[in-house]
């Protein structure tokens, strides 16, 4: 058990919807980031926050977007979803911001799109 | 454009054999290269990571070999157990200029340690 929770852990609804996913960090830990995790794109970054901050961000899509709220637990909405958007999604927290400090990973959310 | 190449897609080896999983990267920016372990169901796993400060590093059954003037990195699994059976990802990243660090991942290695 990394430490970092993740919620719901499967999740499924339809196109057009919009789903949001939710992350705990371990204790301790103020930088929180999502990836995706599909069979044809493989684990890509999206997004990282840092005490409430932005600090990174990589192929996320305009219909997602994220936030770390101030108790550091960090929620990532995707809207206008599409059969595409299927995939696990992860959370992984660390200490600190920069690359060097290990990133321990939740269990994810399965999102089924249908 | 995929920055991180990894290779092989699925590696099979005989219990007590050598693993060994390869990674190329383009961007000379990355400073940190980790290498991951998942299972099914679960959530990616750090294993072993390096800096490109050093050629080798080990820690007990792993290994991670780099080659900076190549651009490449590999994971060496000495006396494989079926236990190692796991998808292995290697990743590269850098500390971005706002702080960010943006982990590049490969795209895994699906190995099968049989008995």
């Amino acid at each position: 058990d990394s430490g970092v929770t993740q919620t719901p852990k499967h999740l499924i609804t339809a196109t057009g919807q919009r789903v949001t996913l939710r992350c705990s960090p371990r204790s301790g830990d103020l930088s929180v980031y999502w990836y995706q995790q599909s069979l044809d794109q493989g684990l890509q970054f999206l997004i990282q926050y840092y005490n409430g901050e932005e600090r990174a961000k990589g192929n996320i899509l305009e219909r997602f977007s994220a936030q770390q709220f101030p108790d550091l637990h960090s929620e990532l909405n995707l809207s206008s979803l599409e059969l595409g958007d299927s995939a696990l999604y992860f959370c992984a927290s660390s200490v600190a911001q920069g690359a060097g400090n290990e990133q321990f990973f939740g269990p994810g959310t399965r999102l089924t799109v249908l | 454009q995929q920055q991180v190449k990894q290779s092989p897609q699925s590696l099979i080896v005989q219990k007590g054999g050598i693993s060994i999983i390869n990674c190329a990267y383009e961007n000379t920016a990355f400073d940190y290269f980790p290498w991951y372990q998942q299972f099914p169901g679960k959530g990616p796993a750090l294993l072993i990571a390096i800096r490109p400060d050093v050629s080798e590093k080990k820690e007990g059954r792993f290994t991670i070999s780099f080659n900076k003037s190549a651009k490449q990195f590999s994971l060496h699994i000495m006396d494989s157990q079926p236990g190692d059976s796991a998808t292995y990802f290697c990743a590269a990243g850098h500390t971005g200029g706002g702080g960010g660090n943006k982990l590049t991942f490969g795209t895994g290695t699906q190995l099968k340690v049989e008995l």
